[in-house]
């Protein structure tokens, strides 16, 4: 099966730099890699997603990029604000079922 | 917000007593999964669904069994209850709509087993 690894697991970043957060997955036929976001005491949000027919995705101040080759994906978080304080959650499915594989989790500290 | 409810939010239990939780959804999706979320720990698998009275065991599955009859319920039942099952219950749900894969988690509901 499927198996996604993250990091680093924390992350504590001066406010308005920038984060940067990196998955790497086992399934090579894998086509879909979501991004979460879960502020504290709240349920995890998709906050976006890539799929391999593309390299990079952006919404704003945040992007992923995906290297199929290697077996990675990175999301990118840029001008940080403290809002962006919370855990983020990467993603990877197994083609073969769709079935979602979550990686460990990232807490994302941004300092004012 | 996607279709997905769980049910109860909160439930207080005394150790030993069975606790079935439950998670609904409207979207049709094929699969879905319980997941416990503790302090300082990320999302572990207990178990998950691929169709209904089709489930596996995730990391995490001792203690707990699981029901899907319906594609719409999947149900979590914690046959005798302990203190380490204290925590975060989270349900999701995944699928494929317009040839795009789509997940969502579902509120959430804190177990506290006294």
């Amino acid at each position: 099966g499927e198996n996604v690894e993250q990091h680093p697991s924390t992350l504590s970043v001066q406010e308005g730099d920038s984060a940067v957060i990196k998955c790497t997955y086992s399934d090579s036929a894998s086509n879909y890699f979501p991004w979460y976001k879960q502020e504290l005491g709240k349920r995890p949000q998709l906050i976006i997603d890539i799929r391999s027919n593309v390299g990079e995705k952006k919404d704003q101040r945040i992007a992923v990029t995906l290297n199929k080759t290697a077996k990675h994906f990175s999301l990118h978080i840029t001008e940080t604000q403290p809002e962006d304080s919370a855990v983020y959650f990467c993603a990877a499915n197994e083609a073969a079922g769709n079935k979602l594989t979550f990686g460990g989790g990232t807490r994302v500290l941004v300092k004012p | 917000d996607a279709g997905i409810t769980q049910s109860p939010r909160h439930k207080v239990t005394e150790t030993g007593t069975p606790v079935t939780l439950r998670c609904h959804q409207t979207e049709n999706h094929r699969y879905m999964y319980w997941y416990r979320q503790d302090p300082g720990h990320g999302l572990r698998l207990i178990h998950y669904s691929y169709g209904v009275k089709d489930t596996d065991k995730g990391e995490v599955s001792d203690g707990y069994s699981v029901s899907r009859s319906k594609t719409e319920d999947f149900l979590l039942t914690l046959e005798s209850a302990t203190s380490s099952q204290t925590s975060v219950y989270f349900c999701a749900i995944s699928g494929v709509v317009g040839g795009a894969t789509e997940a969502f988690f579902g509120q959430g509901t804190r177990l506290t087993v006294v």
